[in-house]
């Protein structure tokens, strides 16, 4: 049970030029999220997907794209990367806990760097 | 507008001291909180959840917190810190919205432990 996982961990990127971040999970959970957190700003949610099929723009959705290709894959996709979006972006996933909240667990993090 | 605040950015404690992180939100509703912590180069775990109940919480590696309704807090403790507790932690409020599981979260507290 690997949890959450994305690719890459790494990434430098030119202004301009595109790439798409893959992540999974493989506790069969219905909801996914793409977060960038950047020094002093805690976690900004870029998209989510409350269930397969279904993508919402977050709070900072602008530059970006996202894919929810089954129900354990989330993508998240540059198409034209800019030095603002330097960042560290994670991805979560969450099931609803019988009568409780939603919980979510992280992946390790991607390191971008557009320069 | 939900929010969540953490008024420390930065904390230094010695080790074996005693800790406590605050975390002050603002949400309509009974709010659903959580306490995360990211390791340096790491993704987020969640150390301890609140939904309803006992207002004290348990976490895991010896932390508890404590949900004030009347201060809309909920401070993370612990009574003596360890050195592998160097990390960021992070309190967050939702769900958002009950079918999504979004999550708001704070900006962040760095804690430095001093030997």
């Amino acid at each position: 049970n690997a949890g959450v996982t994305q690719t890459p961990k790494f990434q430098v990127l030119k202004t301009g030029q595109s790439m798409t971040l893959q992540c999974a999970q493989d506790m069969n959970h219905n909801s996914m999220y793409w977060y960038r957190q950047d020094p002093g700003m805690g976690l900004r949610l870029i998209y989510y997907s409350a269930s397969e099929g279904t993508t919402d723009k977050g709070e900072v959705p602008n530059g970006y794209n996202v894919s929810r290709l089954n129900k354990r894959e989330f993508s998240l996709r540059l198409e034209s990367a800019a030095p603002s979006q330097t960042s560290v972006y994670f991805c979560a996933s969450s099931a609803q806990l019988a009568g409780g909240p939603y919980e979510q667990y992280f992946g390790p993090g991607t390191r971008l760097t557009v320069t | 507008a939900q929010s969540v605040t953490q008024p420390d950015i930065h904390i230094t404690v010695s080790e074996g001291a005693s800790l406590e992180l605050r975390c002050n939100y603002s949400y309509g509703a009974t709010p659903y909180l959580f306490w995360y912590v990211q390791s340096p180069g790491q993704g987020l775990q969640l150390l301890l959840k609140y939904f309803s109940g006992d207002t004290l919480v348990q976490g895991i590696k010896g932390f508890e917190a404590e949900f004030k309704r009347s201060q809309s807090s909920f401070n993370l403790r612990k009574p003596s810190v360890h050195w592998s507790d160097a990390a960021e932690y992070f309190c967050a409020v939702g769900p958002y919205s009950s079918n999504t599981g979004k999550l708001i979260f704070g900006q962040g507290t760095t804690l430095q432990v001093k030997p």
